[in-house]
């Protein structure tokens, strides 16, 4: 099976940097996806990294190290509008087809 | 603009009703997931179909069924609703394969059974 572990909540201020860490254990993997999904909305897709590495768009950034099972969402210059959740996910074979297992969600609060 | 929409936002049914949760995509996206949300439990999957009459189980299919007539539109339906199938419902889509990392969400239905 699959388990994904993230922090179930972290708090920054406005203009910090603040970042969120995912482990997995998951028996074949193929990627690690992050997702934003502010309270009462639907999840946005953020970044997806394949490779080892760090990705970066815009103020976010995704690392990945599949040696270690891990990855991470970096969040630059924090805004009060990036309080939202968080979570990443593992892109797997399900059945021979491609799905997503999702974390349990980290919550971020950004405060004044 | 893609877009992803859920037949209802908010829905009340009875125990033992039978439910059904309509998603329509209009990207033609051959993917469509539905999954329920839970707080502190995250995204569970339920049903995933990749293609027109296909339908594989998700982690979580046990009480659901789902259809899938036309590429657009992806249902899920409760047979006999019960209380603890109270929960939000994301639909999702995707294009096959490697475009699976990218799935778009519809806005969800928060299901309550009574």
């Amino acid at each position: 099976g699959q388990s994904l572990e993230q922090p179930s909540e972290v708090t920054a201020v406005e203009g910090a940097i603040v970042q969120i860490n995912c482990t997995y254990q998951t028996s074949g993997f193929y990627g690690l996806s992050w997702y934003q999904q502010h309270d009462g909305g639907a999840p946005t897709f953020l970044s997806y990294n394949a490779l080892d590495g760090l990705e970066e768009t815009g103020r976010f950034s995704s690392f990945l190290s599949r040696s270690d099972s891990y990855g991470y969402l970096l969040l630059q210059e924090l805004q009060m509008k990036d309080s939202a959740s968080y979570f990443c996910a593992v892109r797997d074979l399900n059945s021979g087809y491609s799905t997503l297992t999702f974390g349990k969600g980290t919550m971020l609060l950004v405060s004044p | 603009d893609v877009k992803v929409t859920q037949s209802s936002r908010y829905l009340v049914k009875r125990t033992g009703e039978k439910v059904f949760l309509e998603c329509v995509q209009d990207m033609d996206h051959e993917n469509m997931f539905w999954y329920r949300q839970d707080p502190g439990l995250g995204l569970r999957l339920i049903y995933f179909s990749y293609d027109v009459k296909m339908k594989e189980k998700g982690d979580i299919p046990e009480g659901y069924s789902v259809s899938r007539e036309k590429k657009e539109r992806f249902s899920l339906i409760l047979e006999s609703a019960s209380t603890n199938q109270t929960s939000m419902y994301l639909c999702a889509s995707s294009p096959p394969g490697q475009g699976t990392h990218e799935q778009y969400f519809g806005p969800g239905t928060r299901l309550t059974v009574t």
